[in-house]
């Protein structure tokens, strides 16, 4: 199977700070590779679909990049709302569509 | 405005069954591919299913085949998850999700997301 690995599981960051966020697949995936954003209590939401396509409605401070096995989401301006926890996805293998366990960003 | 709103969860026995239904609007529902994936502490983020949108593919986690079983109600806007033959480790908030082909791949991502209903396994 494959497996997801994302660094760091919590990070602390403040307002204004450039902060980011790394997913291993344990095989390639070339581009096949989704971010999430998840606050409490509330369902997920696509940030980034296929490794460096922003979600239409998504601030452009969010960007993703990556091929292969490793990949990296990068927030360039922390804003208030953008505490919460963040998930990879890969959809090459698509009978597993696995996720990684979550980075989770807080103040 | 999309929405997917989850229901049919609660406690089950062991062994147990039930069903999920997820109400969808907002969107061209019947032709649009529909998953459920559910979320634990124990497991986080675990894809469970997915149905093409007319009902004619389907797709199972190796954990959960041959006991759930995926099935939707195009006239109606309704996606379905029946679970039987439940399992202490199937507790878990379930989520519909619709989902989005890459464009010229058979690879999808997850662009909208219920909130999810929660089902227990407990005796």
């Amino acid at each position: 199977d494959i497996q997801m690995t994302q660094s760091p599981s919590s990070l602390s960051a403040s307002v204004g700070d450039r902060v980011t966020i790394t997913c291993r697949a344990s095989q390639s995936v070339a581009t096949h590779l989704n971010w999430y954003q998840q606050k409490p209590g509330k369902a997920p939401q696509v940030l980034i679909y296929k490794a460096t396509i922003l979600q239409s409605g998504v601030p452009s401070r969010f960007s993703g990049s990556g091929y292969g096995t490793d990949f990296t989401l990068t927030i360039s301006s922390l804003q208030p709302e953008d505490f919460a926890t963040y998930f990879c996805q890969q959809s090459f293998y698509s009978l597993q569509n696995t996720f990684g366990r979550g980075t989770k960003l807080e103040i | 405005e999309v929405q997917l709103l989850e229901s049919g969860g609660g406690l089950a026995r062991p062994g147990g069954s039930l069903r999920l239904s997820c109400t969808a609007s907002g969107f061209s529902f019947s032709s649009s591919l529909m998953s459920w994936i559910r979320q634990s502490p124990g497991r986080g983020l675990e894809w469970v299913s997915t149905l093409s949108g007319g009902g004619e593919s389907t797709t199972y986690a190796e954990s959960v085949k041959g006991r759930f079983t995926v099935s939707r109600d195009n006239f109606n806007s309704m996606f379905y998850l029946h679970v039987n033959n439940l399992r202490a480790e199937d507790t878990a908030v379930y989520h519909c999700a619709k989902a989005e082909y890459y464009y010229g791949s058979g690879s999808f991502y997850f662009d909208q997301w219920g909130q999810g209903t929660l089902v227990t396994v407990s005796s």
